[in-house]
């Protein structure tokens, strides 16, 4: 079983401050994936991640995909109390009937005025 | 964006009673759907797969009985939960995923589920 592993589990912040919030995987996955989801709502796609290395940024958020592509850590720079939110990381699978998304322990951020 | 919906958003029911729940995919077709349980404070565990006509693929632990997965169209599926216990209580998510090399998995708004 691939496990994905986040940290923090818990994050409260005021906001203007930066944070990183780390995704690590027992094995490597064929690319991965990160998204926030808010309370009673499914999950939202912010960012794929494939090769190894690789930097991604998406206004205040920037996600890196180490070289081993076993790690992601994603960073967010001067926090606002809208990225509040579950933070998932979900590993992307190749199987024989496509593909198979494994989703992190998550982290649960919170943006305080 | 592609557009997936669940229905109904929330239900209340009692023990021992089943549970449809529906995911629908609005503007494309759905060659496969997912379902995903939710606990409180915990991430998405894939419970199964289901490909349009054929049976569904569970994963390890997970009922096949308790869970009955339907995907007779491609836009549709749904997620029965037979003689629901409290312990089945969760947030209930699917996803869906176009045929024809796209890999992207579209997640619905999620059913709340709570049995007395």
């Amino acid at each position: 079983t691939q496990l994905l592993e986040q940290s923090p589990q818990f994050l409260s912040i005021q906001e203007g401050e930066n944070l990183t919030v780390y995704c690590n995987s027992s094995s490597v996955f064929s690319s991965l994936q990160w998204y926030r989801q808010e309370p009673g709502e499914g999950p939202v796609l912010l960012v794929t991640v494939v090769t190894g290395g690789e930097v991604k940024k998406l206004k205040r958020l920037t996600f890196q995909f180490g070289d081993a592509r076993k790690d992601s850590p994603l960073h967010i720079t001067a926090a606002q109390p809208g990225d509040t939110g579950l933070y998932l990381c979900a590993g992307v699978e190749l199987t024989g009937g496509g593909n198979k998304l494994t989703f992190g322990t998550g982290t649960q951020l919170k943006v305080e005025l | 964006g592609a557009v997936v919906s669940q229905h109904p958003s929330w239900v209340i029911c009692k023990s021992g009673t089943s549970v449809k729940i529906e995911c629908r995919s609005l503007d494309f077709q759905a060659t496969t759907m997912f379902w995903y349980r939710q606990f409180p404070k915990q991430s998405l565990m894939l419970m199964a797969t289901s490909n349009e006509g054929s049976k569904a693929t569970y994963e390890q632990g997970v009922e096949k009985d308790k869970f009955l997965i339907n995907h007779a169209s491609l836009t549709l599926s749904t997620l029965t939960v037979t003689s629901a216990h409290p312990e089945d209580s969760s947030f209930y998510i699917c996803s869906a995923r176009s045929g024809g090399g796209g890999e992207t998995q579209y997640f619905g708004p999620g059913t709340r589920l709570l049995v007395l």
